[in-house]
């Protein structure tokens, strides 16, 4: 039951975009479109903010886009704000258990 | 409004038991899977183990197979998790999270607040 794989820490500074990788194999990603994506705050639950590789959920702002190719699955925030600055954890379906997560993304606004 | 509301976690011996419970209301819960997924202080989410709708099929995470079993009463809307044999590094906070499927499809849509279990003698 490995992890995804996502980079430690991404940041940007405010109105700019980035974008967070998140790589799995052919038993999650690569072969299933149930890719999520989820903020978390510090001391707070975590957020769905993007279902099925590329769904936004209602309320979610569309500067939260999710995009998906082969084993790796990406999530991009536009028009980066400071609100945004937050922890990012990416997750798949996968053949041998129903949920992995990724290890998480520290996103900082400079 | 869905909520998920966690209640049982606590201080507890190593080798100990507990069982943490959560409380759904705002949605048909029998039509949903559940999972319970935990994040150790300063660490990243973990999935521990998610049970079906009807609650005839459970999965479990391999670092709790055999101590932790997940359970539902779909009449009461309540998820539980009966903790046993209880180690230090399974001291975290641990979420109730809703799938919108009645079987896992690989999304949380709902989180509750978490419990904090510490497991220290």
């Amino acid at each position: 039951q490995s992890a995804l794989t996502q980079p430690a820490s991404v940041s940007g500074s405010p109105g700019q975009s980035i974008t967070i990788s998140c790589t799995g194999t052919s038993s999650d990603i690569g072969s299933y479109n149930y890719v999520s994506w989820y903020q978390q705050h510090p001391g707070k639950a975590p957020k769905l903010m993007i279902y099925d590789v590329s769904n936004r959920p209602s309320g979610v702002s569309n500067r939260f886009s999710g995009s998906k190719s082969g084993n790796t699955a990406s999530l991009t925030i536009s028009g980066l704000q400071a609100e945004d600055e937050a922890d990012y954890y990416c997750s798949s379906y996968s053949s041998s258990t129903p949920y992995v997560f990724g290890a998480g993304t520290k996103v900082t606004v400079l | 409004e869905v909520q998920l509301v966690e209640s049982g976690g606590g201080l507890v011996q190593p080798g100990g038991s507990l069982r943490l419970s959560c409380a759904a209301s705002g949605f048909t819960f029998s039509s949903c899977a559940m999972s319970w997924v935990r994040q150790a202080p300063g660490k990243g989410l973990e999935w521990v183990s998610a049970i079906g709708g009807s609650g005839a099929t459970t999965y479990y995470a391999d670092f709790v197979k055999g101590r932790f079993t997940i359970s539902r009463d779909n009449s009461k809307s309540t998820l539980y998790l009966q903790m046993n044999s209880l180690r230090a590094e399974d001291t975290a906070v641990y979420y109730c999270a809703k799938d919108p499927g009645s079987g896992p499809e690989g999304t949380f849509d709902s989180w509750g607040q978490g419990t904090l279990l510490t497991v220290s003698s």
